[in-house]
């Protein structure tokens, strides 16, 4: 069974520090990793995709990916109560379908 | 701005009913997916068609469920008969096969409530 695991949290940061979400996976094929951002009540909307080993950084994201070590970490900087939300991570089968975590519930503190 | 719609966005229905949910995808999009997300299972995969032909539904339970693309800006997923475990919201993701990365956008959702 492959697999995308995360923890579920509550991951509770002060406004202003650096969140870190993090997500490993059981299949060394998967070659592209998706985080997806879900406020409550509504749908999922991409945040950062990533498929080379290393940082991948878009404003205040950066996406890390280590395929030797299965798994794929999303740091958020300077965090916001807007950033509150359940964070969803992907990765891609051979088949090219994605297979989901349970996703991590942040909570940003004002 | 594309995005991808969803029809209803809220059902509520009894149990042994038949409920039709429909998408339109981005257009240019080939690639649709189904999924159900509950707060135990997460978002479940239920269907994935690629230029309207089904390439994986084994997500989906057989004997009650079905999905079809009549055309390429229509996806429909039926549930008959409706049971109330099959409360959840449903929603449909596009993407583009050209897309190595293949992203997919996600609809508003349907929210079923089965009584």
């Amino acid at each position: 069974q492959k697999e995308v695991e995360q923890n579920s949290g509550p991951l509770s940061v002060p406004e202003g520090a650096i969140a870190s979400l993090n997500c490993t996976y059981s299949d060394r094929g998967s070659q592209s990793f998706f985080w997806y951002r879900q406020y409550s009540g509504k749908s999922p909307e991409l945040i950062m995709s990533i498929y080379s080993n290393g940082d991948k950084e878009d404003g205040r994201f950066t996406a890390q990916l280590n395929k030797a070590s299965q798994y794929v970490s999303l740091l958020i900087r300077d965090s916001q109560p807007s950033d509150s939300a359940t964070y969803l991570c992907a990765g891609t089968a051979n088949n090219r379908k994605l297979i989901w975590g349970l996703g991590t519930s942040l909570a940003v503190n004002p | 701005d594309a995005r991808v719609t969803q029809t209803p966005r809220h059902k509520v229905t009894e149990m042994g009913q038949e409920v039709t949910m429909r998408c339109q995808p981005i257009l240019g999009h080939n690639t649709v997916f189904w999924y159900r997300q509950t707060m135990m299972q997460g978002l479940e995969l239920l269907a994935y068609f690629r230029n309207r032909a089904p390439l994986d539904d084994s997500g989906m339970p057989k004997d009650r469920f079905s999905a079809e693309m009549p055309d390429a800006t229509l996806a429909t997923l039926k549930i008959q008969p409706s049971e109330p475990r099959d409360s959840a919201v449903y929603f449909c993701a596009s993407g583009s096969s050209g897309d190595y990365q293949e992203t997919q956008y996600f609809g508003p959702g349907t929210r079923l409530l089965v009584l």
